[in-house]
């Protein structure tokens, strides 16, 4: 059974860094073919798709937030870290991680919820 | 890398049919075979209903059924049942590796 859960602070000060941990079982992340994505969801809102992190190293992130993120992964701990800066209040979201076994994303995380504010 | 656009919202009545559409552009939607679609209820992570434009995973209803043409995918419920109130998202492969989601769509069983 492959599960994913994701960790991290539940709030974050304005212009800080946000980091999260997504710590994931069933599968290894040195599988060819394999990634693990982030993705977010602010409350009411459409889900939008931040980062990738394949089996090889190769990363991808949102274009539009490119600039801010950064995405790595422990194989051994079996963990993908995502690690967002400048935080701001419009980042307040839900965070999921997601295998990514092809090109769609299943199954997810729970999701961690993230309120920036002062 | 904007959006698919797909309506707020789409209500039917007890086991009638309803089609949600999400539209995209050539350099995604159009593009590539990989349109999937998720469904998500209210404080609970989406879940994987159709992938690669119209296969169903294991144990996924076959009331749930994705076709596409040109830049427009579909998701079709047949027989809607009460369950099926949720959200509806799509989300396309995009080229290089990266990936579009949807706007998202409330579906309302009346």
């Amino acid at each position: 059974q492959i599960t994913l859960k994701e960790s991290g602070p539940t709030l974050v000060k304005p212009t800080q860094t946000l980091t999260l941990t997504c710590t994931f079982s069933g599968f290894s992340l040195s599988t060819n073919g394999l990634g693990v994505g982030w993705i977010r969801q602010p409350p009411e809102k459409a889900l939008e798709w931040l980062a990738l992190i394949y089996w090889d190293d190769d990363v991808r992130y949102n274009p539009s937030l490119e600039s801010r993120l950064t995405i790595t992964k422990d194989t051994s701990k079996s963990q993908v870290v995502l690690t967002m800066t400048n935080m701001d209040p419009v980042d307040t979201a839900t965070y999921y991680c997601a295998l990514r076994p092809y090109h769609w994303f299943d199954p997810w995380g729970q999701g961690t919820l993230v309120t920036v504010s002062s | 890398q904007s959006a698919l656009t797909q309506p707020a919202s789409v209500s039917g009545s007890l086991g009638q049919s309803i089609t949600i559409y999400c539209t995209g552009t050539s350099s995604d939607v159009g593009n590539y075979n990989f349109v999937s679609w998720s469904q998500q209820y209210p404080g609970k992570a989406p879940k994987l209903i159709i992938y690669e434009d119209n296969k169903r995973p294991s144990g996924v209803s076959n009331r749930f059924s994705g076709s596409k043409s040109g830049n427009t995918a579909s998701l079709t419920i047949s027989g809607l049942q009460a369950e099926d109130e949720a959200d509806y998202h799509c989300c396309s492969y995009a080229g290089s590796s990266s990936y579009v989601f949807g706007t998202g769509t409330k579906v309302t069983v009346l």
